[in-house]
């Protein structure tokens, strides 16, 4: 069955510490992966895309990994400001074409 | 240049009623994907649109419905409304053929 699990579910840090948010999917065939941010009631805004043969990726203070042997998925927040607090969903597309979404980890980063 | 709009951006709706959300793709865009997307929850597919006809379909019922213009806009119709069906609706455009999908902002569909 095509899945996509997210963890942790919710997650709290200071402002100025790092986190990582795990992806773990069970999608075959593998197409893609893309992280995405999610503010509260927007629509979700990509951060990263990754194909099969990328290890990593990274925009800005965000890099995504990526051990397709594994299938396992990682976005890493370096240095986190107040802004970063949103949801993180983690989207794998399978070689059909279908997008199969995480139900996404909650970053809530504190002053 | 615009990205992906949607309208209305809230709306509440009675048990029962019927209702029709709105999107204009991303300019070059030609491919609308609609989700639903619950509270704490990742969004849901629903159906995807292109050349004005409905390619692929998620596990909703025949309640929900869709249409897509010459203009490559797309409409969502729900009817027949449940309590159940209070979400945020989001609307993707990509072009065909691509990976990258953008999102709108959403309509927030409360049902009472």
């Amino acid at each position: 069955k095509n899945q996509v699990e997210q963890s942790p579910q919710s997650l709290i840090i200071l402002e100025g510490k790092n986190c990582t948010l795990q992806c773990n999917y069970t999608v075959s065939p593998f197409s893609n992966l893309r992280w995405y941010k999610q503010d509260t009631g927007r629509g979700p805004v990509s951060l990263t895309i990754m194909t099969f043969s990328e290890n990593t990726k990274s925009n800005g203070r965000y890099t995504a990994t990526l051990d397709a042997d594994t299938k396992q998925s990682s976005l890493h927040i370096t240095a986190s400001q107040l802004s970063d607090s949103a949801s993180y969903i983690c989207v794998v597309r399978n070689g059909y074409n279908k997008l199969i979404f995480g139900a996404g980890t909650r970053l809530a980063v504190h002053p | 240049d615009a990205g992906v709009t949607q309208s209305p951006t809230h709306l509440i709706k009675t048990r029962g009623q019927q209702v029709t959300l709105r999107c204009s793709p991303k300019s070059g865009h030609d491919t609308v994907s609609w989700y639903q997307q619950a509270l704490g929850q990742g969004p849901q597919f629903i159906f995807q649109y292109y050349e004005e006809e409905e390619r692929q379909r998620g596990n909703f019922p025949d309640r929900f419905s869709g249409h897509q213009f010459p203009n490559y806009s797309s409409e969502l119709n729900v009817n027949a409304l449940l309590l159940g069906d209070s979400a945020l609706y989001l609307c993707a455009s990509s072009a065909m053929g691509q990976y990258e999908q953008y999102f709108g902002p959403g309509t927030r569909l409360t049902v009472t």
